[in-house]
């Protein structure tokens, strides 16, 4: 089982529509999450932190279920620019980060 | 808003050479990582650093992989003798403590082997 698993999509959607993605991972003892996003060929950027309660950045939600082991990330709102690849990412104890391969957003006018 | 900061942008190289690979991380960071992304693939772990010392390494850091901090600002992936297959991007992360906050990654070195 890969150990940080999401949907590579693409996920097609119109602008203002609301989409989420989910991911799951394998190894229970992880110590933090992470969402990055990352642009064509670019290096991945940190779009939020995942805390166990759940957090929201603007449009952006997170949530963590350490029970299921699933993370998600809500985008409400969706503009065009948000259009990329969304990374879920899991850090262990000693800080190496394991990315998933990321799912793909594509937001149409 | 500080930036870790990767030199060059683009590497072109001779299978079997040397490459060295630049990052300065950003100035009060204490915990230094390296990455690298093959071409539509996931990014893949390949080193941690702190204190002068490798902290945590991955199977892909094998023998031909060096790191070093030669002195203050920089932090270095050395690569001593490159395959084709270590074509790649190669991002630098840096972060400031232990804690489980985010690391920040540089915009990366894209290596190609000829």
């Amino acid at each position: 089982r890969k150990e940080v698993e999401q949907d590579p999509g693409p996920f097609n959607v119109p602008e203002g529509a609301t989409v989420a993605f989910n991911c799951t991972y394998s190894n229970s003892a992880s110590q933090s999450f992470f969402w990055y996003r990352q642009d064509c060929r670019k290096e991945p950027k940190l779009l939020m932190s995942v805390y166990s309660s759940g957090n929201e950045d603007g449009r952006f939600t997170a949530q963590l279920n350490r029970a299921s082991q699933y993370i998600s990330l809500l985008i409400r709102d969706s503009k065009l620019s948000d259009s990329a690849t969304y990374l879920c990412v899991r850090g262990n104890a000693g800080n190496m980060l394991t990315f998933g391969g990321g799912t793909r957003l594509m937001v149409k006018p | 808003e500080p930036e870790v900061t990767q030199t060059p942008s683009h590497q072109v190289t001779q299978m079997g050479q040397e490459v060295i690979l630049r990052c300065v991380p950003i100035s009060n960071h204490l915990y230094f990582y390296w990455y690298r992304q093959i071409l539509g693939q996931k990014v893949e772990f390949l080193v941690s650093f702190y204190n002068n010392e490798i902290s945590e390494k991955s199977e892909i850091f094998d023998d031909q992989f060096s790191v070093e901090r030669p002195d203050g600002s920089n932090f270095t992936l050395k690569i001593r003798s490159t395959k084709l297959e270590d074509s790649a991007m190669y991002f630098c992360a840096s972060k400031r403590d232990r804690d489980n906050q985010p690391q920040h990654f540089g915009d990366g070195t894209r290596l190609s082997i000829l």
